[in-house]
Parts: C-alpha cells; sequence; structure tokens
C-alpha cells in the first residue's frame, strides 16, 4: 500500500524568509501524482501545488515550488518570502495513476508557523 | 458560486444516536468523498464514489455509511457503531476520468461531537 510521510510535524519560520517542508513517498507505480494541500485555521482544504510524475520539471505556483525527486520517492515544498497567511497545516498527497481508485493517500501534516 | 457545501458545521449528537452529515457540490463533479481528521492523524478515506448509486469504502469504513441517489449529493450517516466518532469530516469532489492531476475540491467540514 502506498504511503506518504512527513517528518517534520512543526516548522517556524521568520516572515519574509524561505522554508522547506518535506515529504516522502512510497509506491511502486511510475505514473502517479503528488499534491501539497493547505489548511488554514479556518479548515478549509485548499490545493497549493500539483506534480505529475512523468514530468521531470518542478511544479511552481507564485512563492510555492517544489523538488520533485522522483528516484529518491520526495517531494519538498518550498516557500520563498514568507507571510502570515501562510501560517497553516500543509499536507502532502499522493494519488495512483489513473484508472485505478483514485483515491488519495495524505500524510499527517506539518504545522508551519510564521513569525513576525 | 461554484462549490461544496457541508452542514451544518458543529454538530453535537448524544451517544448511540445515529447522525447524518450533508455533502452538496456544484461543480458538476462525479467522484465525491468523506474523510475524516483526526489531530495528528491526517486525513483518512471513510468512502468514495465514483457514480451516482455507486460507492465503496475507503480505509475506515467501519461504522459508517452513505448513499448517492443524486449526483450533487452524498450524505455521511455515522451509526452508533462507530466506537469513535467524535472528529472533523470533510467531503471532497472531483472530476473523474482517466489521465490528468485531477484534484480534490474541498468543502468546509463539520465538527462532530458526541457525548
Amino acid at each position: 500500500a502506498q504511503t506518504v510521510t512527513q517528518s517534520q510535524p512543526e516548522m517556524s519560520v521568520q516572515e519574509a524568509e524561505t522554508v522547506t517542508l518535506s515529504c516522502t513517498y512510497d509506491t511502486s507505480e511510475s505514473d502517479y501524482y503528488l499534491f501539497w494541500y493547505k489548511q488554514p485555521p479556518s479548515r478549509q482544504m485548499i490545493l497549493v501545488i500539483r506534480q505529475e510524475a512523468y514530468k521531470q520539471q518542478n511544479a511552481t505556483e507564485n512563492r510555492f515550488s517544489v523538488n520533485f525527486q522522483k528516484a529518491a520517492k520526495s517531494f519538498s515544498l518550498k516557500i520563498s518570502d514568507s507571510q502570515l497567511g501562510d501560517a497553516a497545516m500543509y499536507f502532502c498527497a499522493y494519488r495512483p495513476p489513473a484508472g485505478g481508485s483514485e483515491k488519495l493517500v495524505f500524510g499527517k501534516g506539518t504545522k508551519l508557523t510564521v513569525n513576525p | 458560486d461554484g462549490g461544496i457545501t457541508q452542514s451544518p458545521k458543529y454538530l453535537f449528537r448524544k451517544e448511540g444516536q445515529n447522525v447524518t452529515l450533508s455533502c452538496e457540490q456544484n461543480l458538476n463533479h462525479d467522484a465525491m468523498y468523506w474523510y475524516r481528521q483526526d489531530p495528528g492523524q491526517g486525513l483518512r478515506l471513510i468512502y468514495y464514489s465514483q457514480i451516482v448509486n455507486d460507492f465503496q469504502k475507503g480505509d475506515i469504513a467501519e461504522g459508517y455509511s452513505v448513499s448517492r441517489e443524486k449526483k450533487e449529493s452524498f450524505p455521511l450517516t455515522v451509526t452508533s457503531a462507530q466506537k469513535n466518532p467524535t472528529a472533523f469530516y470533510l467531503c471532497a469532489s472531483s472530476i473523474w476520468a482517466s489521465g490528468g492531476p485531477y484534484e480534490q475540491y474541498f468543502g468546509p467540514g463539520t465538527r462532530l461531537t458526541v457525548t
């Protein structure tokens, strides 16, 4: 079964600095999808960024970027120029390839604190 | 506005009572999902449905039931058989098609407290 591991239960960063959240996963598939979701105090889950495993180029969305290392099964999230509004729980998620159950497998999350 | 609604936001029940959580979406998505979130546990899948009148058990289905009579609606019933029902419940939906990273969109959640 696929598993997703987030080894940092909590992280903190100074406003305007850069922080990297770690995620590793276990799968025997070669084609799959990876996501980072943000859950602020409102508890609304918001998609931050997505990555297709077949793409070598790392995904980028404004201040958010990923470092996707397929051989190492690593999918870290980098937040640049951190803002107070970035404070939230961040969840890494894995989705199997098309034709399967399409279920998302989530890590246990990393709580990010942004200090002013 | 397109989106997913869950009601109510907070729900309180006595032990031994069944309770139904509502989830409605107007995104025209085929697939819908129910997750449970506990502190330090991340999100765990309870049930999911790919099409109307069909649904599959997720990883923690025991003590829960669902129905999918309409594309827009996917209610979750927490039965008295669920041993630890107090949790935060999230509903999600997505496109169901081959290929593509079709992400799941989430509702605002329902906090259920059973005493």
